[in-house]
């Protein structure tokens, strides 16, 4: 089955605390995006990534790393979570710029 | 900067009725649209991609229009049921993917 996967699914840490969300896709795309989402505020591009080792930013790209190393992985990581980054997460890709878009099924994270 | 605007925030209509659901954005130098919905503790799932030479698409009982120069779209949903009961959401593409969310119109169909 073609799918965004995310891992964890939830995730509760404290400030400081260093941590990666992992992303798979299965489908061969070559551009994968990360997104977070806020009451009030919709989801907002963190960081995308057009291909193999090439990455960047979004929107909102304080507090957030990422790695694209392989095609079908785009972990997020956060070195040092603050409260602030207590968010839902949500994973995507797409074979290309102007294709349709695939989404994880979200990670909620909250930074306590 | 583009911003989206979905109208109305929330629906609640008995299964059945037709409805229509806005999506207005400022910019209109757009790649292509794409309609969502999101049910609670789940991911989004695609519903439509309209692109900006489209002026429609439809899926079943979905249907979206597109008018790229006035900066609208709109989501036609016919005969709705319990299950159409989800969040709806829609993103312009505005370049290398990135999709400008609005924040939702919450629709609950009551049987």
């Amino acid at each position: 089955e073609a799918q965004v996967t995310q891992n964890p699914r939830y995730l509760i840490t404290v400030t400081g605390k260093k941590l990666t969300v992992t992303c798979s896709q299965n489908m061969n795309h070559e551009y994968m995006s990360w997104y977070r989402q806020d009451p009030g505020l919709g989801l907002r591009q963190i960081y995308y990534s057009m291909n193999v080792e090439v990455t960047d930013k979004g929107d909102v790209p304080e507090g957030y790393k990422v790695s694209r190393k392989e095609k079908r992985n785009f972990p997020l990581i956060l070195e040092s979570p603050s409260p602030n980054q207590t968010s839902l997460y949500f994973c995507a890709s797409s074979l290309g710029p102007y294709t349709e878009a695939f989404f994880g099924q979200g990670t909620r994270l909250t930074v306590v | 900067k583009q911003e989206v605007t979905q109208i109305p925030a929330a629906l609640s209509v008995p299964e059945g009725e037709n409805l229509v659901l806005n999506c207005s954005f400022t910019d209109s130098a757009i790649y292509n649209l794409q309609w969502f919905r999101q049910d609670p503790g789940k991911g989004l799932t695609s519903l439509l991609l309209i692109q900006s030479s489209q002026r429609e698409q439809t899926s079943g009982r979905l249907n979206a229009s597109l008018d790229k120069s006035s900066g609208r779209s709109t989501l036609y949903i016919a005969a709705s049921q319990p299950g159409d009961s989800a969040t709806y959401l829609c993103a312009p593409n505005t370049g290398f993917q990135k999709l400008v969310f609005g924040t939702g119109t919450r629709l609950l169909v009551s049987p």
